[in-house]
């Protein structure tokens, strides 16, 4: 059965303290993995999509990587309004858009 | 702007009470998609449809109904809804082309007595 698993389940950050989550998958044939951010009474709000083995993607302080079975959502120089909920989909191969979720990291960041 | 909009937000209902949560978007989007989301388990599927009268399930379907009569509309209905249907609901969308990301709403939350 096609598995996402996101780790830490929790993570507690200072303001400026860099850190990585972690994002792996079992699904074969990958046809892409998204990043998501879900703030509190909010819906998912889209950040990456990675395609392939080896690409990266940035946005601000946000980088995403790609490996044959995981991803990294790497964090730099965090600040407050990063805290948040980050998910992870990943998206199976097949005639449709179905995507698998992770449970979800979340991240607080303090000053 | 570009919109998922879901109603209502919020609702509390008793076991038994037939409700439909509405979902429409604003994109001309031909996939939209239901997911609830609990606690540790993370958003799982309950019913997709790939464009007008063309609706199948997801991962968790039992216990909901799905119609698609217009492209823009995609209601999720509880006929029947038990307590164990309690959670949080969001309604996406995405166009078909490619692997576009999908596009959420800011979810419904269900809660059954």
């Amino acid at each position: 059965e096609d598995q996402v698993t996101q780790s830490p389940e929790a993570l507690r950050l200072q303001e400026g303290e860099s850190s990585s989550l972690n994002c792996s998958y079992t699904v074969s044939g990958l046809r892409g993995l998204f990043w998501y951010r879900q703030d509190p009474g909010k819906g998912p709000e889209f950040l990456f999509t990675l395609y392939s083995a080896g690409e990266e993607k940035e946005k601000e302080r946000l980088k995403a990587t790609l490996t044959k079975k995981e991803s990294f959502l790497h964090i730099t120089a965090p600040k407050p309004e990063d805290s948040a909920t980050y998910l992870c989909a990943v998206q199976e191969p097949g005639g449709y858009n179905k995507l698998i979720f992770g449970a979800g990291t979340r991240l607080a960041v303090h000053p | 702007e570009a919109q998922v909009t879901q109603n209502p937000r919020y609702l509390i209902t008793v076991t038994g009470k037939k409700l439909t949560v509405t979902c429409s978007q604003n994109m001309n989007h031909e996939y939209m998609s239901w997911y609830r989301q609990d606690p540790g388990l993370g958003l799982r599927q309950i019913y997709y449809s790939m464009n007008v009268e063309v609706t199948d399930k997801g991962d968790v379907p039992e216990g909901y109904k799905v119609s698609r009569k217009e492209k823009r509309n995609f209601p999720l209905i509880l006929e029947s809804p038990s307590p164990n249907q309690t959670s949080l609901y969001f309604c996406a969308s995405s166009s078909r082309v490619g692997n576009q990301p999908q596009h959420f709403g800011d979810g419904t939350r269900l809660s059954i007595l």
